[in-house]
């Protein structure tokens, strides 16, 4: 069965540092989602794509982060400057319908120190 | 309450038994979607209803909406052991496609 795959699994930075995260959605998927979860707390929505720009976003996704699918398969999340409060478990997903099932990575845990 | 809010926040049970989870929600949505996370892991969708439908069944899982009440509810039958992971609830409400989450019921089944 299709999957949506994250790398890496877990990344530490040092605060100031831009991070990319990497997403490869279900290849047929029209739509695509960055979701966060800081420890302990909700998941919250930040951002969707869809054919090649972004749809929606939350306030959580200010100026520090782009999102970016530079080729067919990739979708790659950027934190420019990445702030202690930044550490969290970054989800992306994928989806074939606006508004229908999102199919959800395993993960990226972002550690900030 | 918030957006997608679960109760209980916690349930623990017996193999066997039956858990509900509710969830409530503010705003009109286009529909309703239950998702399981084990701890730590990924979430693996279980089930959407939409906004039109009132009761929908996968397998040993119930779901209900009322959207008079903006509320679901979530049914897992003979839970096993394997079911042990926290539910959350996602809505968007109607005209955008922010999905929000709620804190999830931490459901525990004991062997």
């Amino acid at each position: 069965e299709p999957e949506v795959t994250q790398t890496p699994s877990h990344q530490v930075t040092q605060m100031g540092q831009e991070v990319i995260l990497r997403c490869v959605p279900i290849s047929n998927h029209l739509y695509f989602y960055w979701y966060r979860q800081i420890l302990g707390q909700k998941v919250e929505f930040l951002v969707s794509f869809y054919n090649n720009e972004i749809s929606e976003k939350s306030e959580i996704f200010d100026d520090q982060f782009s999102v970016e699918r530079p080729d067919g398969s990739n979708f790659t999340l950027k934190i420019r400057s990445t702030k202690l409060e930044d550490s969290a478990m970054y989800f992306c997903a994928s989806g074939l319908v606006r508004s229908e099932t999102q199919y959800f990575g395993p993960g990226t845990r972002l550690l900030v120190l | 309450s918030q957006q997608g809010e679960e109760d209980p926040q916690a349930l623990s049970i017996q193999e066997g038994e039956n858990a509900t989870m509710n969830c409530s929600y503010k705003t009109s949505i286009n529909n309703l979607q239950w998702y399981r996370q084990n701890s730590g892991r990924g979430l693996v969708h279980l089930i959407l209803i939409r906004s039109n439908e009132r009761e929908k069944h996968s397998g040993r899982l119930r779901v209900t909406l009322d959207t008079s009440k903006k509320s679901s509810s979530l049914l897992i039958t003979a839970s096993r052991a394997a079911d042990t992971a926290s539910y959350f609830c996602a809505t968007a409400p109607s005209g955008t496609y922010k999905y929000i989450f709620g804190t999830g019921t931490r459901l525990k089944v004991l062997a």
